[in-house]
């Protein structure tokens, strides 16, 4: 199995407040992605890093900003957590970003905003 | 991105083979196919990928349509363990694709 984790596992916080999630890897890949999983949506991207202090913006990043001042860690942080952030978060990691690349996920996130 | 179809779910009885079937038909030359699969409360986990041949490894083996508008992935011989939401996903081989695009899948129930 790759080397990944998340922490926390699961988290439960209020409306308003900020939270950062973290995603470590030992396997000194380069790519490393945050998804949300929401029922009826599947995973979906957040944002995602080609290198250290290198990310850009997925699909559905309003509300989410990331850091990636090392390179096994990615921190995903809701400045100012709602309701509608309550999901599953995944962490994701490669080694390559093309069509033969395969992505390496976490065991998950549950986070939910009261 | 091109976009896949799958049913929605399957089942199959234990220590039979299983055949998942994926219809892409607006595939590019150069989409590679990839399945991952979910099992219950962990992270999607890779299973297989394929461009034109078919494919085995020690999970699964992947057939692939010859004019690669359809696949099927095929469990040899299904164990409990392999109940989980099966997602087939077009990957282009040029840079710039950087997200898995992941549909709603097929659940597959495994019958004891």
């Amino acid at each position: 199995d790759a080397g990944i984790t998340q922490s926390p596992r699961h988290k439960v916080t209020e409306t308003g407040t900020p939270v950062t999630l973290r995603c470590h890897q030992t396997e000194n890949h380069r790519y490393m992605y945050w998804y949300r999983q929401d029922p009826g949506h599947g995973l979906r991207l957040i944002h995602y890093s080609y290198g250290v202090k290198d990310t850009d913006k997925g699909e559905v990043s309003d509300g989410y900003s990331v850091s990636r001042s090392k390179t096994e860690d990615f921190l995903l942080t809701l400045e100012s957590a709602t309701s509608s952030q309550t999901s599953v978060y995944f962490c994701a990691i490669a080694s390559g970003r093309g069509g033969t690349d395969t992505q390496y996920f976490g065991p998950g996130t549950r986070l939910t905003v009261l | 991105d091109a976009k896949t179809t799958q049913p929605n779910s399957m089942e199959s009885n234990e220590e039979e083979p299983v055949h998942l079937p994926c219809n892409h038909s607006t595939i590019s030359g150069t989409d590679y196919i990839h399945w991952y699969r979910q099992l219950p409360s962990q992270g999607p986990e890779y299973v297989i990928h394929g461009l034109t041949s078919n494919v085995n490894n020690r999970m699964a083996s992947l057939a692939i349509a010859e004019d690669r508008k359809s696949s099927t992935l095929i469990l040899h011989r299904a164990t409990l363990r392999d109940a989980a939401v099966y997602y087939c996903i077009l990957r282009d081989t040029n840079f710039g694709n950087e997200k898995l695009t992941f549909g709603t899948g097929t659940r597959l129930t495994i019958i004891p």
